[in-house]
C-alpha cells in the first residue's frame, strides 16, 4: 500500500498570511504516460464532508477560490493557501488514486493564529 | 444539481447489520463509480473501497473484507453500504463519494451517515 504522510499535523497562520501544507507518498504517484500525478487534496469542516480542491495535484476544482494551489510531482506534494480567510479554518486531507487502496493522509488542521 | 443523499444515523446493538444508502442525482449514476469512506470518531478519513456502477463489481481495501458488502440497485440510482456483525469499533461516520470513472478522486460527498454502536 502506498502510505502517505502530511506536515505539519496543525498550523496556526495569521490573517491574510501563508499557509503551507505537505504531503508525501511512500512511493512516486506519477504516471510516466500522462506525466500526471494522481494526488487530490481535500478541506473538511467541522461536521461537514469533505470537499475537493485539487485534483492531479496542482488543478483547481471549479469553484475553488485561486488563493488555493496545489504544487508537486512524484512523491512530494504541496498545497499551499495564500492568504488565510476565516472561512479556510478546516482539517486538509491529501489523497492518492494512483493504486488501490487509494489512501489518505492523516490530516493538518488550520488554524487563525 | 449533483447530489448524494445518504440514509440517517443508526444506532445498533453489537452483533447488528446495518445498511447505509446513498442515493444520486444530477447526473447519469452508470458515469461514475462509487467510493466509500470511513471517519472514525475525532480520526481521519480511510479509504474503505469502491464499486463499479456499471458492472457492480467492488473492490474492497484490506481491513474491510468479509463484513462489509457494497451493492447497487441502478433502477434507483442508490449504493449501498452493508455492514454485519457490529462492534463498537465499526462506529463511525460513513460517506459515499462519486469518481469520475478511471480517475479515482472523489469530486462529490454524501453528507455522511453516522453509525453508533451500543449495547
Amino acid at each position: 500500500d502506498i502510505v502517505m504522510t502530511q506536515s505539519p499535523d496543525s498550523l496556526a497562520v495569521s490573517l491574510g498570511e501563508r499557509a503551507t501544507i505537505n504531503c508525501k507518498s511512500s512511493q512516486s504517484v506519477l504516471y510516466s504516460s500522462n506525466n500526471k500525478s494522481f494526488l487530490a487534496w481535500f478541506q473538511q469542516k467541522p461536521g461537514q464532508p469533505p470537499k475537493l480542491l485539487i485534483y492531479w495535484a496542482s488543478t483547481r476544482e471549479s469553484g475553488v477560490p485561486d488563493r488555493f494551489s496545489g504544487s508537486g510531482s512524484g512523491t512530494d506534494f504541496t498545497l499551499t493557501i495564500s492568504s488565510l480567510q476565516a472561512e479556510d479554518v478546516a482539517v486538509y486531507y491529501c489523497q492518492q488514486y494512483y493504486g488501490s487502496p487509494f489512501t489518505f493522509g492523516p490530516g493538518t488542521k488550520v488554524d487563525i493564529k | 444539481q449533483v447530489q448524494l443523499v445518504q440514509s440517517g444515523s443508526e444506532l445498533k446493538k453489537p452483533g447488528a447489520s446495518v445498511k447505509v444508502s446513498c442515493k444520486a442525482s444530477g447526473y447519469t449514476f452508470i458515469s461514475h463509480t462509487v467510493n466509500w469512506v470511513r471517519q472514525a470518531p475525532g480520526q481521519g478519513l480511510e479509504w474503505m473501497g469502491w464499486i463499479n456502477t456499471n458492472t457492480g463489481n467492488p473492490t474492497y481495501a484490506q481491513g474491510f473484507t468479509g463484513r462489509f458488502v457494497f451493492s447497487l440497485d441502478t433502477s434507483v440510482s442508490t449504493a449501498y453500504l452493508q455492514i454485519s456483525s457490529l462492534t463498537a469499533e465499526d462506529t463511525a461516520v460513513y460517506y459515499c463519494a462519486r469518481c469520475p470513472t478511471a480517475q479515482n478522486f472523489p469530486d462529490y460527498w454524501g453528507q455522511g451517515t453516522l453509525v453508533t454502536v451500543s449495547s
